[in-house]
């Protein structure tokens, strides 16, 4: 298994661009997860999908940002537009329905910079 | 609230020494605690789980430990190597819902030669 996919892995934009993360879950799992990543905070959880649907989007930080899986293999991560703020590593991870064991599958993250 | 609070934020220490991280948390109700190790410039990998049952689980020269009772766990790494040069993050989950986690902050160990 290619374990998960993300790209870009790297993102140079300036202010008010809009920017469009993406993920490829691994194969079978039935939960997706995003989190960012800074210096200051931590991991910090943005959003979460079962099968799909978004369960709990409350860590998302301002409307700037939108997530959608259109489809188990595949999720994205938008923000517009974006300000210097945002500047952190965005990962996704997934895992599957598996009970109380839970073990996050974490891509290689998306570094995002905003100029 | 559920916390989970890592110590120290971070550690430098020289090569084939040992060293000891700490892990305390609020979740509850427990379920699993897991240690990742994030090497730079890549994303977490489990290294352990330890179950409320569990008071200590090896891993090469990784040992972790449990004690349910004072919601502390610690990471002991035996005669360092410089590729252990890492964050070590402490994930706590609680057993309802979805097992979603509760991640710490992080320690940042370096390993000097």
């Amino acid at each position: 298994d290619a374990g998960v996919i993300q790209s870009p892995r790297h993102e140079v934009t300036e202010m008010g661009q809009e920017v469009t993360l993406r993920c490829k879950p691994i194969s079978g799992h039935d939960y997706l997860f995003w989190y960012r990543q800074t210096m200051m905070r931590g991991l910090e959880l943005l959003i979460y999908f079962n099968n799909n649907v978004p369960i709990d989007d409350s860590g998302m930080p301002e409307d700037r940002f939108s997530a959608k899986m259109p489809n188990a293999s595949f999720s994205t991560l938008k923000i517009q537009p974006s300000e210097p703020r945002d500047s952190a590593v965005y990962f996704c991870a997934s895992r599957p329905t598996s009970g109380s064991s839970g073990e996050l599958f974490f891509g290689e993250g998306s570094r995002l910079t905003v100029l | 609230k559920n916390q989970v609070e890592q110590s120290p934020q971070s550690l430098i220490i020289l090569e084939g020494k040992n060293c000891t991280l700490q892990c305390n948390y609020t979740v509850s109700p427990f379920s699993n605690l897991r240690w990742y190790k994030q090497d730079t410039g890549r994303g977490p990998v489990s290294l352990t789980i330890m179950t409320f049952s569990e008071n200590t689980k090896s891993n090469g020269r990784y040992t972790a430990t449990l004690d349910a009772d004072t919601k502390q766990s610690s990471l002991h790494i035996t005669a360092s190597q410089l590729s252990d040069s890492a964050s070590y993050i402490c994930v706590v989950s609680a057993a309802r819902g979805s097992y979603i986690p509760t991640f710490g902050r992080g320690t940042s160990l370096i390993v000097h030669p």
